[in-house]
């Protein structure tokens, strides 16, 4: 079946740039997703791509997918204390339209 | 515009006794909502999918005797926990699709609901 897969931690200093990088297996995938979760919360999507895309930039975050090796990143620019989170990669299945996570990476932005 | 809520926020309950969790979006008509269910450090994991008006299905595994998922209107589903045992504690989080034209097929996420079962 479908597999998302992540690195489970990831630990910068404020300022610097923050890269969490995500593999996934189904190559149906038509959108994917990077979802933010804080502490007791529930998910916040902050931004997509769309499977024919290579990159999308949005602010401080840009997103590389590179749909030969199932390879998506999300890079934060100038991290801040406030990104300290749980972010999670998604991929939708692009037979059933499901929702598939990856195990989720835990940022620490140290000052 | 586009939020779900979740009600309650927190339950703690004794065993074999049953919990409704409700899944709420406030200012859209969701034809479609996901259960998940999350443990601690652990990704999320689809439970079912509801449809307005029709039974919901679920994935492999998830007992629907268990686990009985009711959508009667475009803004409220409901999970209920039924004869709930500790394993069954676990933060349970909803989404809503909107019944809207979707341009990337968003899941709008509800808060969560902690469910602790003694």
């Amino acid at each position: 079946g479908e597999d998302v897969e992540q690195s489970l931690f990831l630990s910068v200093r404020e300022g610097d740039s923050s890269v969490i990088n995500c593999t996934y297996t189904d190559s149906s995938s038509t959108y994917l997703y990077w979802y933010k979760q804080e502490p007791g919360a529930g998910l916040q999507l902050l931004t997509y791509i769309f499977s024919n895309m290579d990159m999308k930039q949005d602010q401080r975050l840009t997103v590389l997918l590179n749909k030969k090796d199932k390879h998506l990143s999300l890079r934060i620019a100038d991290t801040q204390t406030g990104d300290s989170a749980i972010y999670f990669c998604a991929e939708m299945d692009g037979n059933t339209g499901k929702l598939i996570f990856g195990q989720g990476t835990t940022l620490q932005v140290k000052p | 515009g586009a939020v779900v809520s979740q009600h309650p926020s927190w339950v703690i309950c004794k065993s074999g006794t049953s919990v409704k969790i409700e899944c709420r979006s406030l200012d859209f008509q969701a034809t479609t909502m996901f259960w998940y269910r999350q443990f601690p450090k652990q990704s999320l994991m689809l439970m079912a999918t509801s449809n307005e008006g029709s039974k919901a299905t679920y994935e492999q595994g998830v007992e629907k005797d268990k686990f009985l998922i009711n959508h009667a209107s475009l803004t409220l589903s409901t999970l209920t926990v039924t004869s709930a045992h500790p394993e069954d504690s676990s933060f349970y989080i909803c989404s809503a699709q909107s019944a809207g034209v979707v341009i990337y097929n968003e899941q709008f996420f509800g808060p969560g609901t902690r469910l602790t079962v003694l």
